[in-house]
């Protein structure tokens, strides 16, 4: 089974526009972190926000949330007000703390978001 | 800090040739990885390192070899090349990992090296 599930291969959203980037996982630990990074054409891996299985509150970066929903497993990513400069690759990404040192980042398949001006 | 750098950017091999893509970090972090990104798709582990001396496979080990001597250097060493070895390499790295995987710290990716194996 595949642990991250991103369905949306690609997006086209208006400038301006708030968009919602669906990632859902699975794990049986019940310590893990999902991150979201963005991977512009230029290919670095930019980490854009971080969300702990025991975090109470939705993490927020800037215009980046994370709509966190852990009995669903959902971790979808919404960016608000989307900027010619956002178009890029995204990628949810899950680490599990089931052993000391066997730490891993466990990537989805990305989905590929246009911003269309 | 320079964080995490990988040498070369870019690299055209024969097939059956062998090589060793560099990565270096200047964080002291303990963790260090080896990641690969087919075209269109995530990243997959290839190996990672906990510390110096010590490394283990990731997801897809084959055709690969590491080695760990420092904690700044973690090399990944291609022996014969394959076509199916085509693909670009990300180096990562990081402070914490296992047991403090709820910790906010994120993995720093080095700028990837682009391999193409003919």
């Amino acid at each position: 089974a595949q642990k991250i599930t991103q369905t949306q291969p690609g997006m086209f959203v208006q400038e301006k526009e708030a968009v919602t980037l669906d990632c859902t996982y699975d794990t049986s630990d019940p310590s893990y972190g999902l991150f979201w990074y963005k991977q512009p054409s230029s290919g670095e891996m930019i980490f854009l926000i971080y969300q702990g299985s025991y975090d109470q509150q939705n993490a927020t970066e800037g215009r980046y949330s994370l709509n966190f929903q852990k009995a669903r497993k959902s971790a979808n990513l919404v960016i608000s007000a989307s900027q010619l400069g956002d178009s890029a690759m995204y990628f949810c990404a899950m680490r599990e703390g089931t052993n000391f040192g066997n730490e891993k980042l466990t990537f989805g398949t990305g989905t590929r978001l246009t911003i269309i001006p | 800090n320079a964080g995490v750098t990988q040498t070369p950017k870019f690299r055209i091999l024969k097939i059956g040739q062998s090589m060793t893509l560099q990565c270096t970090q200047d964080m002291n972090h303990n963790y260090m990885y080896w990641y690969r990104q087919d075209p269109g798709m995530g990243l997959k582990l290839i190996y990672y390192s906990v510390g110096a001396g010590i490394t283990d496979k990731g997801e897809v080990p084959n055709g690969y070899n590491v080695s760990r001597s420092t904690t700044e250097d973690f090399p990944l060493r291609l022996e014969l090349a394959a076509p199916s070895q085509t693909s670009v390499y990300f180096c990562a790295s990081s402070p914490f990992g296992g047991r403090f995987a709820s910790r906010r710290e994120t993995q720093y990716f080095g700028p990837g090296t682009r391999l193409l194996v003919l």
